[in-house]
């Protein structure tokens, strides 16, 4: 089955800093990569996704770029704000008929004034 | 709409008790799942299901039973609970057969078995 790696565990970073989070996966069949945000005590929400026919999106201070050859994708948050603290999840799927999701280990983000 | 909702937020258990976990959706989503998420382990699928009538296993379905009656309902039974599965518990749902479409989690529940 897939397997996605996810690094690194924590990232702190100064306010207005940018921010790198890093996955890799394992099976060359997976096309549609998420990443969802769970800020504490709450639910995980999908902050951005991306497929395997795109190799970088943005949507304001987020981006995420892939690269298929190399089996790894990388989310990227410009000029942080404290509000961005929480922890990120990368996730891959096949994306096609009902594939399931694998969810990486999680990334905790701490932002500081 | 409600969206995804879970019951009950915090449980407590004893070894060997039983309890089920309710979940429903009211977006009409043909898929559902359930996760348990563990410190440093992130998400891992335990039980999902592709419609009425329909479920599969995840990646740690022992311990864990579900059935899905309804499109609405997608309860997750422990049979006889043990300390191993204190976790948060989270339900998701997407809309159908596309894993690209977005799914969306439920608030969590929060289990403790003692």
């Amino acid at each position: 089955g897939e397997n996605v790696e996810q690094h690194p565990s924590t990232l702190s970073v100064q306010e207005g800093d940018s921010a790198v989070i890093k996955c890799t996966y394992s099976d060359s069949a997976s096309n549609y990569f998420p990443w969802y945000k769970q800020e504490l005590g709450k639910r995980p929400q999908l902050i951005i996704d991306i497929r395997s026919n795109v190799g970088e999106k943005k949507d304001q201070r987020i981006a995420v770029t892939l690269n298929k050859t190399a089996k790894h994708f990388s989310l990227h948050i410009t000029e942080t704000q404290p509000e961005d603290s929480a922890v990120y999840f990368c996730a891959a799927s096949m994306g096609s008929g009902y594939s399931t999701l694998t969810f990486g280990k999680g990334t905790m983000l701490l932002v500081s004034p | 709409n409600a969206g995804v909702t879970q019951t009950p937020k915090f449980q407590v258990l004893k070894t060997g008790q039983s309890m089920t976990l309710q979940c429903a959706q009211d977006m009409n989503h043909e898929y559902m799942s359930w996760y348990r998420q563990d410190p440093g382990m992130g998400l891992r699928l335990i039980h999902y299901s592709v419609g009425a009538g329909i479920t599969d296993q995840g990646e740690v379905p022992n311990g864990y039973n579900v059935s899905r009656s309804t499109t609405e309902d997608f309860p997750l039974r422990l049979l006889s609970a043990a300390p191993s599965q204190t976790s948060v518990y989270f339900c998701a749902s997407r809309a159908g057969s596309l894993a690209t479409d977005t799914q969306y989690f439920g608030p969590g529940t929060r289990l403790t078995v003692l």
